[in-house]
């Protein structure tokens, strides 16, 4: 599986759109790349993901370069609740999802 | 809420000793991945079932094991347990194997060794 290099921590301003950057330069042409948080010890929560097309759904934006060699996920208007570690995954065939160490966004007031 | 249950939330055993861990997956969710979250070694994936079958290992101990019943709902078993087992096992789930088919999780198990 293609490897993801994401920052350790990011800030971000309450109500200021959040963007959590992910480099995985090795990608396949058939690899995903999803995205999950998790908020203090609870379960990993699913938020996004796509192949080569950019994603919005009720949660977020993805958006995937030409190269597919780097993405970013986009929380447009972040609250205090948005603070988690994020993981982008690089998912390919029938693996299960391996996850890194993640980027821990803090939202400030 | 996902829809992955899992039971129970929290277990306090102690060292030598054997647990089981249950996982309901999603209604219609054929698929099973099992993961250890300690605090020095983050998500590892443990080992994932699909309609039965394993299908892949990942850093499982020799001392733990699955399975997937017809059911479709698994149980982790882990067995002489050491202090270092102390983690939270998470459960999820996804309808199929393919890439393009999101994993779902539960809400976890609290195991504590003493």
């Amino acid at each position: 599986d293609a490897k993801t290099t994401q920052p350790t921590s990011m800030d971000c301003a309450e109500g200021r759109a959040a963007n959590l950057p992910c480099n995985h330069s090795t990608i396949s042409g058939n690899e995903y790349v999803y995205w999950y948080r998790q908020i203090h010890s609870q379960g990993p929560q699913y938020i996004i993901h796509g192949l080569k097309n950019n994603e919005t759904n009720e949660m977020a934006s993805l958006i995937i370069t030409e190269d597919r060699k780097s993405s970013t996920l986009i929380l447009p208007h972040a609250t205090l609740r948005d603070t988690a570690v994020y993981y982008c995954i690089v998912r390919v065939g029938n693996n299960d999802m391996r996850f890194g160490a993640g980027t821990r966004l803090t939202v400030k007031p | 809420d996902s829809g992955v249950t899992q039971t129970p939330k929290h277990l306090i055993t102690a060292t030598g000793q054997r647990v089981t861990l249950r996982c309901s997956p999603r209604s219609g969710d054929l698929s099973v991945y099992w993961y250890q979250q300690s605090l020095d070694q983050g998500l590892q994936f443990l080992i994932q079932y699909y309609n039965g079958e394993e299908r892949a290992k990942g850093n499982i101990l020799e001392r733990f094991s699955a399975q997937q019943f017809p059911d479709l709902h698994s149980e982790l078993n882990l067995s002489s347990l050491e202090l270092g087992d102390s983690a939270l096992y998470f459960c999820a789930s996804s309808v199929e194997t393919g890439p393009g088919n999101t994993i779902y999780f539960g809400e976890g198990s609290w195991l504590t060794v003493v």
